[in-house]
Order: structure tokens, then sequence, then C-alpha cells
């Protein structure tokens, strides 16, 4: 069936480094991705997003990346602070309607001091 | 602005007893509201979708009678857990969307401990 999945479940950077965040997705007709953030305890928060007409969407520190031919998706974190620490999911709209999305499974981002 | 409540954040309740979860749009009207359940260290998964008005949509595999789905107003949907169980402890998330935007913001989630 159809699923998103991501390739590391951990990743730890240093603090000021980069970040990049991986997510594979299978359904090559989903046209809608969706980054969050989600913190301890607490409900996702929206980061940045991207149309499947486009490759690639910048946000304030946060790139996404969108590569349709592998059906890949990204999440680079510019300059990664103490704050960045969290579990981020992707999210696959698969109904083209923006009603039925499909969570990978997330990645935990540690950054260290 | 966009923000999304729910109440109680955290509940504790015993077997066999009901649990209503309420999630509310606070400064914007929801034409749609989400359901989700999150398990420690997993993902979220859809158990339903509501439009104001209207039955939910459950996804499969959710049982509607248990889990009761209200969406009254623009601004309020409610999930009851009923008869709840040790095995529906978990995290419970709300979202919601406006008009046909795709995006949509979450609650902060509930946190529900079935003893």
């Amino acid at each position: 069936g159809e699923s998103v999945g991501l390739h590391l479940p951990t990743l730890s950077v240093q603090e000021g480094d980069n970040s990049i965040i991986n997510c594979a997705y299978s359904n090559s007709a989903s046209d809608y991705f969706i980054w969050y953030k989600q913190e301890s305890g607490k409900g996702p928060q929206f980061i940045i997003d991207i149309r499947s007409n486009m490759d690639k969407r910048q946000g304030q520190r946060v790139t996404v990346l969108l590569n349709k031919t592998v059906k890949h998706l990204s999440l680079q974190i510019a300059a990664t602070q103490p704050g960045d620490s969290a579990v981020y999911f992707c999210a696959e709209n698969i109904d083209n309607y923006g009603q039925n999305f499909v969570f990978g499974p997330g990645t935990r981002l540690s950054v260290l001091p | 602005g966009a923000v999304v409540s729910q109440h109680p954040s955290w509940v504790i309740c015993k077997s066999g007893t009901s649990v209503k979860i309420e999630c509310r749009s606070l400064d914007f009207q929801a034409t749609t509201m989400f359901w989700y359940r999150q398990f420690p260290k997993q993902s979220l998964m859809l158990m339903a979708t509501s439009n104001e008005g209207s039955k939910a949509t459950y996804e499969q595999g959710v049982e509607k009678d248990k889990f009761l789905i209200n969406h009254a107003s623009l601004t309020l949907s409610t999930l009851t857990v009923t008869s709840a169980h040790p095995e529906d402890s978990s995290f419970y998330i709300c979202s919601a969307r406006t008009g046909w935007a795709y995006e949509q913001y979450f609650g902060p989630g509930t946190r529900l401990t079935v003893t």
C-alpha cells in the first residue's frame, strides 16, 4: 500500500551545522507535501510545504527539496539550533483534495552543544 | 492566527468509563477537523475526518461506535472515547483546516491514560 517512510530514525548534529532529514514516498500521484516539527508532548507544528509542481522551496532557515523522479523529499535546516531538537514528520497528501495525509514514521533530531 | 486548542491536555480515567476531548479553532472557522492518534515514539495515524454538520468519516479499522465524533459548529469538534480500555491510552491530536486550504493547524494534543 501507499506509505511514507524515513531513511534515518534519529539524527544528531552539532549546533551550527546544517541538518538534512530525508523522506521517501511511494504514491507518485501525491501533489502536496508538508514537513512538521513535533516537540515532546505537543502537537505537530507546520514548518514548510511544497507542491508537486515545484522541486524546491525555501523558508526561514529551512529548505524543502522534492525529487519526483525518485519520490524523495528532504528538509534542510541551516545553522541548526538547540531549539530545533524535535521529531520531524513528513506528510503526503494522497487524495489530492487536502483531506487525507499520510505521515511518515518521524526522525528525531538531536542538536549537540 | 490559526490557533487550535484542545481540552483537556491530559486525562486519566478508569477502564470502562467514557472520556470527551474537545477541539476548538480559536480564530478561524474550521470547515474540516481531523482526529489523529499517536502512540509513543510512533507517527500520527488518522482516525477520522469530520466536516461541520456532517457525520464523520472514519478510517479503516477505527470503530465509529467507540470513538464518537461530533462536529456541531465551525469552531468545535469533540471526540468521545466510550468504554475506554487501557489499550486506548494514547496521545490524541486534532487538527483543523478552513475552506479548501490544504494546510492543517494542529492542536496541542490530549494525553489519555486509561487505568
